[in-house]
């Protein structure tokens, strides 16, 4: 079965160092996104990607952050200069554009950011 | 935007219980999910159920769109039942999530 996979699974950071954060959505699917969960609390929407743009970002989604599809496969968040309270787990989602259960997100396993 | 309550927030079982957990939602939805976040972190896909009823093995969820609330029934629980249960939904595309119900099943 298809599934959504995020490298790496742990990130270990400085503050103010930049890390970029790694996906792969199902292939078929168009539709990207980026959550995070800071942790003991809820999960986050962080920003929303279609056709090559950003659809739809989250007051979380500063200019430190930004995301990228860079070739056919893989999809990117990046963080500029990392602060303390980005430490958190991200979770990237797709989407398909068709079918009977369309509108589902398919979670990948997460990468858990740890900024020092 | 649309808020999600989940209830009850923790819940404590023996090994063998039945247990019904509930979301209530603000507005209409296009997307209902409901997720286990493991003791790993990872959020496990469960239903995908905007409306009606589906059953997986020993979970089943209800969903009354018109009402705004969702079910989830675990029965015969098992202590890998353990951990965090999301509900989650959407009605612009991007997921809204509750704060979850912390289920600990002991043995």
């Amino acid at each position: 079965e298809p599934e959504v996979t995020q490298t790496p699974s742990h990130q270990v950071t400085q503050m103010g160092q930049e890390v970029i954060l790694r996906c792969v959505p199902i292939s078929n699917h168009l539709y990207f996104y980026w959550y995070r969960q800071i942790l003991g609390q809820k999960v986050e929407f962080l920003v929303s990607f279609y056709n090559n743009e950003i659809s739809e970002k989250s007051e979380i989604f500063d200019d430190q952050f930004s995301v990228e599809r860079p070739d056919g496969s893989n999809f990117t968040l990046k963080i500029r200069s990392t602060k303390l309270e980005d430490s958190a787990m991200y979770f990237c989602a797709s989407r398909g554009l068709a079918g009977r259960s369309y509108n589902e997100q398919f979670f990948g396993p997460g990468t858990r950011l740890t900024v020092l | 935007g649309i808020q999600v309550e989940q209830s009850p927030p923790d819940l404590i079982l023996q090994e063998g219980a039945n247990s019904t957990l509930r979301c209530n939602f603000s507005d209409s939805v296009n997307n209902l999910q409901w997720f286990h976040q493991n003791p790993w972190g990872q959020l496990i896909n469960l239903f995908y159920i905007p409306s009606g009823t589906k059953q997986n093995g020993r979970l089943s969820a209800t969903t009354v769109a018109t009402e705004r609330y969702s079910l989830l029934y675990i029965s015969s629980s098992q202590t890998t039942d353990s951990g965090v249960y999301f509900c989650a939904v959407d009605a612009d595309s991007t997921l809204t999530f509750g704060k979850g119900t912390m289920l600990l099943v002991s043995p």
